[in-house]
């Protein structure tokens, strides 16, 4: 079954203490990309990458960190998490080029920061 | 700088009606607007792609239409069940090599029994 797949779904941690949320697609699309999703703000873009070691920020990229080492794979790094950066986190994926270009989102990762 | 609104932001119906989700956007050079479908607490489902090229796409009871002119989309459900009952969000991609959709804050759909 053609997904992306987000790890883990709920995470509470405290301030300061690194933490990762992982996403994988098993779809073999170039684009993959992070957003936040806030009441009120809607989802907001986070970083993108076109390809492997091919990495852009988005409209909020204070605080977080991402690798593209290999295609299906595109973790999201919280060096020092702060309470601001509680929120829903979702991973998309796309497959550039003619055909649509569809995003397809993971099920979300509800983080929490004391 | 693109904005994309939608109006209502809830809306209540009762089973069977047929209804009109509105989506308008600022700029109207866009790639593609994509429309979905998040349950509390869940994921977003992608319901219908439209190309910029594109007048409307149909999938089951749904049928989204596009007027890049006056930058708006509608999103149609034909006898609404309670199953429908979701957040409906669009999303526009610009036209650019970012890739980014910007998204709409989402209309709430309750369909009562």
């Amino acid at each position: 079954e053609a997904q992306v797949t987000q790890n883990p779904r709920y995470l509470i941690t405290v301030t300061g203490k690194k933490l990762t949320v992982t996403c994988s697609q098993n779809m073999n699309h170039e684009y993959m990309s992070w957003y936040r999703q806030d009441p009120g703000l809607g989802l907001r873009q986070i970083y993108y990458s076109m390809n492997v070691e091919v990495t852009d920020k988005g409209d909020v990229p204070e605080g977080y960190k991402v690798s593209r080492k290999e295609k299906r794979n595109f973790p999201l790094i919280l060096e020092s998490p702060s309470p601001n950066q509680t929120s829903l986190y979702f991973c998309a994926s796309s497959r550039p080029g003619q055909g649509g270009n569809e995003q397809y989102f993971g099920p979300g990762t509800r983080l929490t920061v004391t | 700088k693109q904005e994309v609104t939608q109006i209502p932001a809830a809306l209540s119906v009762p089973e069977g009606e047929n209804l009109v989700l509105n989506c308008s956007f600022t700029d109207s050079a866009i790639y593609n607007l994509q429309w979905f479908r998040q349950d509390p607490g869940k994921g977003l489902t992608s319901l219908l792609l439209i190309q910029s090229s594109q007048r409307e796409q149909t999938s089951g009871r749904l049928n989204a239409s596009l007027d890049k002119s006056s930058g708006r989309s509608t999103l149609y459900i034909a006898a609404s069940q309670p199953g429908d009952s979701a957040t409906y969000l669009c999303a526009v991609r610009r036209g650019d090599s970012s890739y980014k959709l910007i998204f709409g804050s989402g209309t709430r759909l309750l369909v009562r029994p």
